[in-house]
């Protein structure tokens, strides 16, 4: 199976930092790649798909980049709403795998 | 707006079966796959299984392959997983999760609220 890997797996960070969150792919996926925000007890929320279309709705401080095998996803500036935790997740082969995640917290 | 509720989660033990479902509403059920997604406690996201939009076409993961079978009833906007022969390490949330393409891309656009089924002795 693909691999994903992400890192870090704990990140930080204070209100209005920039934050970014690599993810790694054991072979290439093209832009086959989306993320998403997850908070304790709730469903997984999608952020961004191909791996930079943003979501409708998504707030704009949300992007993301890359391809191949290598991905990140960006928040310009954190917001109180942000302090979550990130998956990736590939859909160029199946089965479809996630990375561990990264969880984003207040320093 | 688009709403998935699943149901049908509990304690069973191991060797034992349950049958979820996800019932859903807010758009046209029948125009798109669906797959089912589970977290077990404290853990990462592992996707369990997949149907297309018609139930033709449908693909799971090897640690489920023979034990679970999901199905839909596009009559009764429903999603469903029959998971047999069930394992401690399948507890876990089952989430519900729509694909934004009829015949499937593979990533997940909206999510129900989960369903926690737990295996144990």
């Amino acid at each position: 199976d693909l691999q994903m890997t992400q890192s870090p797996s704990t990140l930080s960070t204070s209100l209005g930092d920039r934050v970014t969150i690599t993810c790694r792919a054991s072979q290439s996926i093209s832009t086959w790649l989306a993320w998403y925000q997850q908070k304790p007890g709730k469903a997984p929320k999608l952020l961004i798909y191909k791996a930079s279309s943003l979501e409708s709705g998504v707030p704009s401080r949300f992007s993301g980049s890359g391809s191949g095998t290598e991905f990140t996803l960006t928040i310009s500036s954190l917001q109180p709403d942000d302090f979550a935790t990130y998956y990736c997740q590939q859909y160029n082969n199946y089965p479809w795998t996630f990375g561990q995640g990264t969880k984003v917290e207040i320093k | 707006q688009v709403q998935l509720m699943e149901s049908g989660g509990g304690v069973v033990q191991p060797g034992g079966s349950l049958r979820l479902s996800c019932v859903v509403s807010g758009f046209i059920f029948s125009s798109y796959a669906m797959h089912w997604v589970r977290q077990a406690p404290g853990k990462g996201l592992e996707w369990v299984a997949f149907i297309s939009d018609d139930g033709t076409n449908k693909y799971y993961a090897d640690s489920v392959k023979g034990r679970f079978t999901i199905s839909r009833d596009n009559s009764k906007n429903t999603l469903y997983l029959q998971m047999n022969s069930l394992r401690v390490e399948d507890t876990a949330v089952y989430y519900c999760a729509r694909d934004p393409v009829d015949v499937g891309v593979g990533y997940f656009d909206y999510w129900g609220q989960g369903t926690l089924v737990t295996v144990s002795s």
